[in-house]
């Protein structure tokens, strides 16, 4: 596609509910990134993926969070049972390949508001 | 956990000023970059400056590097409204291939 794609734009949740966040990477970028950034604050990686392997996912907070890549393409994030302080802003990011020196090209993000 | 730390946190000019932002990190690194966010929203990668690399330029923007110091600032000469956004450093390890690490990052306003 044109760019990287999330969906959805916002999700609004209560305490307890699991949710499920989708990343459509740029067309033939093997490598997909997940990162959090929480109001006023930097990014904090969560895990990233080069083809359907996920070579670090040291970010990620608790054993409630997961993630998947398949086909090399689309990865969802999960988020179970979820807790207020898992609101934030949750975006994804591709780059043609793994590497610090390969771009990181920015989804939209999306809003996850836990009630 | 956070890498960079830049300084100032939040910075406000008039239009056609320049606006310099700071940057820290706290081990070697192999490059940093620049990003751009508007609105809390995706970021825009704007600069990439490799680590035996001083200075670098794109259009308005100027970047350097000390690594002795273990710092970068980010230049943006004669500023518009548009430039309106916060900005982030972040550096990559080589041992940890791919991650970034951001700062908390500017929050520059620039008024017409």
């Amino acid at each position: 596609g044109a760019g990287v794609s999330q969906s959805p734009s916002n999700k609004v949740t209560e305490k307890g509910k699991d949710v499920e966040l989708r990343c459509d990477p740029i067309s033939g970028h093997t490598a997909l990134y997940w990162y959090r950034q929480s109001l006023g604050q930097g990014l904090e990686f969560l895990i990233y993926f080069q083809g359907n392997s996920a070579p670090d996912k040291s970010g990620l907070p608790s054993d409630r969070f997961s993630a998947e890549r398949t086909g090399g393409s689309v990865s969802t994030l999960t988020i179970q049972r979820t807790q207020q302080e898992d609101s934030a802003v949750y975006l994804c990011a591709s780059s043609f390949i793994a590497g610090e020196t390969n771009e990181q090209f920015f989804g939209p993000g999306t809003r996850l508001t836990v009630l | 956990s956070q890498q960079g730390e830049e300084d100032p946190q939040a910075l406000s000019i008039q239009e056609g000023e320049n606006a310099t932002m700071n940057c820290s990190y706290k081990t070697s690194i192999n490059n940093l970059q620049w990003y751009r966010q508007n609105s809390g929203r995706g970021l825009v990668h704007l600069i990439l400056i490799r680590s035996n690399e001083r200075e670098k330029h794109s259009g308005r923007l100027r970047v350097t590097l000390d690594t002795s110091k273990k710092s970068s600032s980010l230049l943006i000469t004669a500023s518009r409204a548009a430039d309106t956004a916060s900005y982030f450093c972040a550096t990559g390890r080589g041992s940890t291939l791919g991650r970034l690490y951001f700062g908390r990052g500017t929050q520059l306003t620039v008024w017409p």
